[in-house]
């Protein structure tokens, strides 16, 4: 069965202060690795494509890495405007289009 | 200019109601989805449709039927609504080719007592 896990599910940093997040992942045959954004009250947003390990991928203070069996999404440096929960999702072994979400990482950003 | 939108964004009804959700994009995709996400923020896919014809449909109670009249919308019919519906319902939608970047509106809470 797709399994996406993603740690920690809550983090609070400090605005500046530089951390990372996991999403590790148990899918048939990888056929890329997705991070979304969502803010409180919306959609989630689309940040980035994996496709294969090794593999980087950059915005603003925004780095999502890949390996075999897991992602992180690098924040440098975060901002407050950064605060949101972090989704990362595979496509599922049966379909490419349906994709297996995690439960998400909350990042809090204090000025 | 919405890219992907959806009406209506709260939805408060009793038990055993019929209730739809509209949902419509402007972005020329051929493929949508509906997604349920419960209250521990978990997204689940629920249906999908590309160019108009269903293909996913997630293990949900057929009390749920999705409907696209066209490409640019796809319409979601909940009928006789139970209390364990209750959740944020988001459409989504995507090209056929790149499924993982998908395009999400701004969902619809819907409130169940």
């Amino acid at each position: 069965e797709d399994q996406v896990t993603q740690s920690p599910e809550a983090l609070r940093l400090q605005e500046g202060e530089s951390s990372s997040l996991n999403c590790s992942y148990t899918v048939s045959g990888l056929r890329g690795l997705f991070w979304y954004r969502q803010d409180p009250g919306k959609g989630p947003e689309f940040l980035f494509t994996l496709y294969s390990a090794g593999e980087e991928k950059e915005k603003e203070r925004l780095k999502a890495t890949l390996t075999k069996k897991e992602s992180f999404l690098h924040i440098t440096a975060p901002k407050p405007e950064d605060s949101a929960t972090y989704l990362c999702a595979v496509p599922s072994s049966g379909s490419a289009r349906q994709l297996t979400f995690g439960s998400g990482t909350q990042l809090t950003v204090l000025p | 200019d919405t890219a992907v939108s959806q009406t209506p964004k709260y939805l408060v009804t009793q038990m055993g109601n019929d209730k739809s959700i509209k949902c419509e994009q402007n972005l020329g995709h051929d493929t949508m989805y509906w997604y349920k996400q419960d209250s521990k923020k978990f997204l689940k896919i629920m249906f999908s449709y590309n160019n108009k014809e269903l293909i996913i449909n997630e293990t949900v109670p057929n009390r749920f039927s999705p409907k696209s009249p066209d490409k640019a919308h796809l319409n979601l019919h909940i009928n006789s609504l139970e209390l364990g519906d209750s959740a944020v319902y988001f459409c989504a939608s995507s090209l056929q080719g790149a499924g993982g970047e998908q395009y999400f509106g701004p969902g619809t809470r819907l409130t169940v007592t």
